[in-house]
C-alpha cells in the first residue's frame, strides 16, 4: 500500500520562499506528482519527478530522493494567488494522494 | 473546450434518494477515475476504469455503482444516499493506467460535484 505524509498547514509572506515536504512509503513507484488545488476548485497538475534530483518549472521546483522516500515542492517569489492546497501524489499501480498542505500567503 | 466536464456542479438531495453524476472527457484518454474529497480535503480514489473496464474498486459501499458506456464517459450512480456521502466528487482522466511513463499518470480533473445530503 501507500502512505504519504505532508504538513497540514503552512504560512508564508508574499515574496518569500516556501518549501513543502512530502514523505512516502510505497509498494511500487512510477513517479511523484505535485498538484495545486484552490478552494472550491479542481486539483491542477504542477510537476512530477521520476528520477532523483530537482525539476525546475518557473517559480516552482520539485525535488525527489527515492532512497529516502522524500520529495519537496519549492515555491519562490510567493504571490497571494499561491494560497492554495498542495497535494503530493505517488504513482504506484494508481495515483495515491496525500492529504494536502494548505498554504496561506500573507501580504 | 472543457477537457473533463461533470454535471451537475451542485447536488442537494435528501437521505434515501438515488442520484447520478455524469462525467465526460474529450482528451482521448483511456482511463477515467472517480475521487471523493471529504470535508478534511482528503482526496481518495473510489473507482478507475480503463477502456470501459473496471480496474480499481476501492473499499466503497456497493450503493455506489460506476458505469462507463464508452471510454469518454464515466458516470457515478449512488443509491440510498446517506448523510456521510456529502462531499465533493471529482472525475478525472489520464492516458494510461499502470503505464511506465510517469507522464501517463498525469490526471486531469473535472470541476467537481458538490453533493449535500440532508
Amino acid at each position: 500500500g501507500q502512505n504519504i505524509d505532508q504538513p497540514t498547514e503552512m504560512t508564508a509572506t508574499e515574496g518569500a520562499i516556501v518549501q513543502i515536504n512530502c514523505t512516502y512509503q510505497t509498494s511500487g513507484f512510477n513517479g511523484l506528482f505535485w498538484y495545486q488545488q484552490h478552494a472550491g476548485e479542481a486539483p491542477t497538475f504542477l510537476s512530477y519527478n521520476v528520477l532523483d534530483g530537482l525539476e525546475e518549472k518557473g517559480r516552482f521546483s520539485s525535488f525527489l530522493s527515492r532512497s529516502k522516500g522524500y520529495s519537496y515542492l519549492l515555491l519562490k517569489e510567493l504571490q497571494m494567488k499561491d494560497s492554495a492546497s498542495y497535494l503530493c501524489a505517488v504513482a504506484g499501480g494508481q495515483l495515491t494522494f496525500g492529504s494536502g498542505t494548505q498554504l496561506t500567503v500573507l501580504p | 473546450d472543457t477537457a473533463v466536464s461533470q454535471t451537475p456542479k451542485y447536488l442537494v438531495t435528501q437521505m434515501g434518494n438515488d442520484k447520478s453524476i455524469k462525467c465526460e472527457q474529450n482528451l482521448g484518454h483511456d482511463t477515467m477515475y472517480w475521487y471523493k474529497q471529504d470535508s478534511k480535503k482528503f482526496l481518495k480514489i473510489m473507482f478507475s476504469y480503463n477502456n470501459k473496464e473496471l480496474i480499481i474498486n476501492e473499499t466503497v459501499p456497493n450503493r455506489f455503482s460506476p458505469k462507463s458506456p464508452d471510454k469518454a464517459h464515466l458516470n457515478l450512480h449512488i443509491n440510498s444516499l446517506e448523510l456521510g456521502d456529502s462531499a465533493v466528487y471529482f472525475c478525472a482522466s489520464s492516458q494510461l493506467l499502470r503505464a511506465t511513463r510517469p507522464s501517463s499518470h498525469e490526471q486531469y480533473f473535472g470541476p467537481g460535484t458538490r453533493l449535500t445530503v440532508t
